[in-house]
């Protein structure tokens, strides 16, 4: 059964704590993303790999890094620098670069701090 | 100013009405779009996409692009409950270009349809 995964689904975390993401998928799919969505905001993008061990920062990078050790996997940390952590965040994966680049999205994680 | 302007709504309408959903553009560079629907506490998924102009249906639903006015639509006939979530315009420049990666987003129209 094909897909992305992300966990854990829920997340609370204190101020100044980092924590970490996860995503998987079995799409054997090349590149992988990570949204934050906020209310009235759509989707931002966070960070993208178009290949293993390289990454790029998209619109709101700051705050966050990524790794891409493996293709199936995207953890995405939220460091303490990221001032105003608490939203949505969503993975997603597409066959890359190629055609209509459609992007399959996991169920997300919602993070909040405390 | 935002690249991608979407009524937020939320738009609330009776079982079996029709439903336009639109999004407006300002980069001219925009060539592929697409239309994702997300349900409550989901992840979007892709609903329908479109190259350039013109109309595409599929069942109920129907887009639209009309690139002349950067202006884009969803229809869907017959409303049902089960349609009801937010609906998300995206959009991509063609691949040879630098930012092809990258898909720009609209702010999702949150829809209810009631029985």
């Amino acid at each position: 059964d094909g897909g992305i995964t992300q966990s854990p689904k829920y997340l609370f975390r204190k101020e100044g704590q980092n924590v970490t993401l996860s995503c998987e998928q079995n799409l054997n799919h090349d590149a992988m993303y990570w949204y934050r969505q906020d209310p009235g905001q759509g989707l931002r993008l966070i960070y993208y790999s178009q290949i293993v061990n390289d990454f790029q920062k998209g619109d709101i990078a700051e705050g966050y890094s990524v790794s891409r050790e493996k293709k199936e996997s995207f953890p995405l940390t939220v460091t303490s620098a990221q001032k105003n952590p608490t939203a949505f965040y969503l993975c997603a994966s597409s066959i890359a670069p190629s055609g209509l680049n459609e992007q399959f999205f996991g169920p997300g994680t919602r993070l909040t701090v405390l | 100013q935002k690249e991608v302007e979407q009524d937020p709504g939320p738009l609330s309408v009776p079982e079996g009405a029709i439903v336009s959903l639109n999004c407006t553009y300002s980069n001219s560079a925009f060539q592929y779009f697409m239309w994702y629907r997300q349900y409550s506490r989901k992840g979007p998924e892709l609903l329908m996409y479109t190259y350039s102009s013109g109309n595409k249906e599929d069942g109920r639903f129907t887009a639209q692009v009309d690139k002349s006015s950067k202006y884009i639509s969803l229809f869907i006939r017959d409303s049902q409950p089960s349609d009801s979530a937010t609906y998300l315009c995206a959009m991509r420049t063609p691949r040879d270009s630098g930012s092809a990666r990258q898909l720009t987003f609209g702010s999702g129209t949150q829809l209810t349809v009631l029985p």
